[in-house]
């Protein structure tokens, strides 16, 4: 089955300590992106990638970072969380620039 | 600055009752745009992408048009299973895939 999975699916940690959510999808993408989700702002892309070893910031970068070594892998890492990170968290991937994307699950993050 | 904003935020129907969603954007350089429909605790699923003003595609009780300005979803005889939000997003024209999303219309259909 195609999909995009996403682990773990809900994450409480502390102000500070480093965590990483994983992101792999099955159907050979070049194409990745990490979301996150708030009330009332919708989705905003925080990073992409293009292929292996080549990303790109999108709208919200700061406090994220990312990478791509692999295709089918694209991780979100948080070296520093804050409260202001709480937040749902989505990552996408597609097979071209401009062709649909599909989703992970989510995951739902609170940073105390 | 680019701008995607959907009407209405909620909307109730009862079943049967057809209605539209509207998507209206401001965004230079369109190369597409996408309608998303997001279930509680799930990721957005994909439904349609639309190129050009003036197209037109359908899916079930489904119906996405596009002009210059706006998109329109429209929903023939809802069923509670067409409860959702749905979002729509453009892509621009320069860059990656750089989507840019509404904050989405929350419908509910009740039997």
């Amino acid at each position: 089955e195609a999909q995009v999975t996403q682990n773990p699916r809900y994450l409480i940690t502390v102000t500070g300590k480093k965590l990483t959510v994983t992101c792999s999808q099955n159907m050979n993408h070049e194409y990745m992106s990490w979301y996150r989700q708030d009330p009332g702002l919708g989705l905003r892309q925080i990073y992409y990638s293009m292929n292996v070893e080549v990303t790109d910031k999108g709208d919200v970068p700061e406090g994220y970072k990312v990478s791509r070594k692999e295709k089918r892998n694209f991780p979100l890492i948080l070296e520093s969380p804050s409260p202001n990170q709480t937040s749902l968290y989505f990552c996408a991937s597609s097979f071209g620039t401009n062709t649909e994307a599909f989703f992970g699950q989510g995951t739902r993050l609170t940073v105390v | 600055e680019d701008q995607v904003t959907q009407s209405p935020e909620a909307l109730r129907l009862q079943e049967g009752e057809s209605s539209s969603l509207n998507c209206s954007y401001t965004v230079s350089g369109l190369r597409g745009l996408f309608w998303y429909r997001q279930d509680p605790g799930k990721g957005p699923e994909f439904l349609f992408t639309l190129y050009s003003a003036g197209e037109e595609k359908e899916k079930e009780r489904l119906k996405a048009t596009l002009t210059k300005k706006e998109s329109f979803l429209h929903i023939t005889a809802p069923k509670p299973e067409d409860s959702a939000t749905y979002l729509c997003a453009v892509h621009k024209h320069t860059g990656f895939q750089k989507l840019v999303f509404g904050t989405g219309t929350r419908l509910l259909v009740s039997p």
